[in-house]
């Protein structure tokens, strides 16, 4: 299984909802990501998490907040966005640091996030 | 601060060969990857290089320069598939975590 996958596809909310976006993997790579990417932008990352710990956080408003429940297992809790919060959120996750190789970023296929 | 070049677009025909290049500065440097982004969908990987050199893959090769922080993307044989987004990525590795920069990404069409 070498897939990343997230839900839901698409996801419609109104600026006081409270929604939640879920990643999950399972190739047993222990780092996953979380990227924000507007329109004919590149990904710009938002979180990293290690070892199911959160080691990096990009400036991210508090309206986006991450979990990492288990080494599978990523989501990203929304609450009170604004308009130009309306992406496509990405999740991605790779080997751990110990690991040689290439080590690539393995994509899932995004949540498309309209806030209205 | 961290800066990654790309060309905005290119336009090429198909059964062609296409050169997208990548200049970077970044603050640490672990390795650069490329890879492919079509209208709507995630991103792909296609290629990784770390040191020097030339790295080939089928149709696709990629090519790296540390010491004049450049790459470049070589698309052989174009197809009408090959019309997408190309992300030159670089790994800077602050302690302990692989983040991955982007280049702001260069839409490649083919024309038949």
């Amino acid at each position: 299984d070498t897939e990343v996958t997230q839900t839901p596809k698409h996801l419609v909310m109104g600026m006081t909802n409270k929604k939640s976006l879920k990643c999950e993997q399972h190739m047993g790579h222990r780092a996953m990501y979380w990227y924000k990417q507007k329109a004919k932008k590149p990904p710009e990352l938002m979180f990293v998490y290690s070892y199911e710990k959160l080691s990096i956080n990009e400036s991210v408003p508090s309206r986006f907040s991450p979990e990492c429940p288990n080494s599978s297992l990523l989501n990203l809790h929304l609450h009170a966005l604004q308009p130009e919060d309306s992406a496509l959120y990405l999740c991605a996750s790779s080997q751990d640091r110990a690991s040689v190789g290439d080590r690539e970023q393995f994509f899932g296929p995004g949540t498309r996030l309209t806030v209205l | 601060g961290q800066n990654i070049d790309q060309p905005t677009e290119m336009t090429a025909t198909e059964g062609a060969i296409v050169q997208i290049n990548c200049t970077y500065q970044t603050s640490g440097f672990n390795g650069l990857f490329w890879y492919q982004q079509h209208a709507g969908e995630a991103p792909t990987f296609l290629s990784y290089n770390v040191l020097d050199g030339l790295e080939e893959k089928g149709r696709f090769s990629s090519f790296l320069s540390r010491s004049k922080g450049y790459s470049y993307l070589l698309l052989k044989e174009l197809q009408m598939k090959d019309s997408a987004s190309y992300l030159c990525a670089v790994r800077a590795a602050p302690s302990g975590t692989d983040k991955l920069i982007f280049g702001t990404g260069t839409r490649l069409q083919v024309f038949p």
